[in-house]
């Protein structure tokens, strides 16, 4: 049972846009700072956001992070065949003292 | 651009440790967090716990009675060892280049940020006699 709840799975078509939710606590979201990680199959993970909204260098703007109060968003716009794979959202947990990720949630493109 | 290469035996009996080393090039290990993360089979990320060469260590609750993380900054290298493994412990172990802080905001409040930037490719562990 993850600290941060995803949705198991989505999709959508290639050209289209999705979010991927992820929920949390005050200990965790709330007050800190959200990551995204992409993971494509047989590969490792990947850091696509930072700081809720921020893109490492390298990053194409397609992808997008939002955050409003025990939750936050991962936007990706203009869908490719080449998005597949699984997505995490990951922070700093201030009870636990330590880091957190969710479950993980799998984006297919029909 | 930091890179990392993870090593270590890919099995591991039952009961006994798991040591794992992660060698840091293109960076000093000075700087940063240095960050385990494990994925078991078919199963999602899970964090073991970070280190930092001054000295401060943060480790994953669950896992904390079992873990120790070390860093030698000669060689520039950091380590995982974990005791008394049984088979739950079986998964992809990703070494990594980690950042962790904190910063005051508006309400006074203090809020943290930590985020994995690049990992290594990861090093599978099979836990068997």
């Amino acid at each position: 049972q993850s600290v941060l709840t995803q949705p198991p799975s989505v999709s959508a078509a290639p050209g289209q846009k999705v979010t991927i939710s992820c929920s949390g606590s005050s200990s965790n979201i709330e007050n800190n700072f959200v990551s995204w990680y992409q993971q494509l199959p047989g590969t490792a993970p990947k850091l696509l956001i930072y700081e809720n909204n921020k893109r490492p260098s390298g990053i194409p703007d397609r992808f997008s992070g939002s955050k409003s109060g025990t939750s936050a968003t991962l936007g990706i716009t203009g869908l490719q065949t080449g998005d597949e794979g699984d997505y995490y959202c990951g922070t700093w947990d201030s009870s636990l003292s330590g880091g957190v990720f969710g479950g993980g949630t799998k984006l297919t493109v029909l | 651009q930091v890179q990392l290469q993870g090593s270590g035996p890919g099995l591991v009996k039952p009961s006994e440790t798991l040591s794992l080393t992660c060698t840091v090039s293109g960076g000093s290990i000075s700087d940063f967090y240095w960050s385990w993360v494990r994925q078991p089979p078919g199963k999602g990320l899970e964090w073991i716990g970070c280190i930092h060469n001054g000295g401060s260590t943060k480790y994953n609750p669950s896992l904390k009675s079992r873990v120790t993380m070390s860093i030698d900054a000669s060689k520039n290298q950091f380590s995982l060892r974990l005791n008394s493994v049984t088979a739950a412990d079986a998964a992809v172990y990703y070494c990594a280049n980690s950042d962790l802080g904190a910063v005051l905001v508006q309400t006074g409040d203090r809020y943290y940020y930590y985020y994995v930037d690049v990992w290594d490719k990861g090093t599978a562990v099979t836990v068997s006699s």
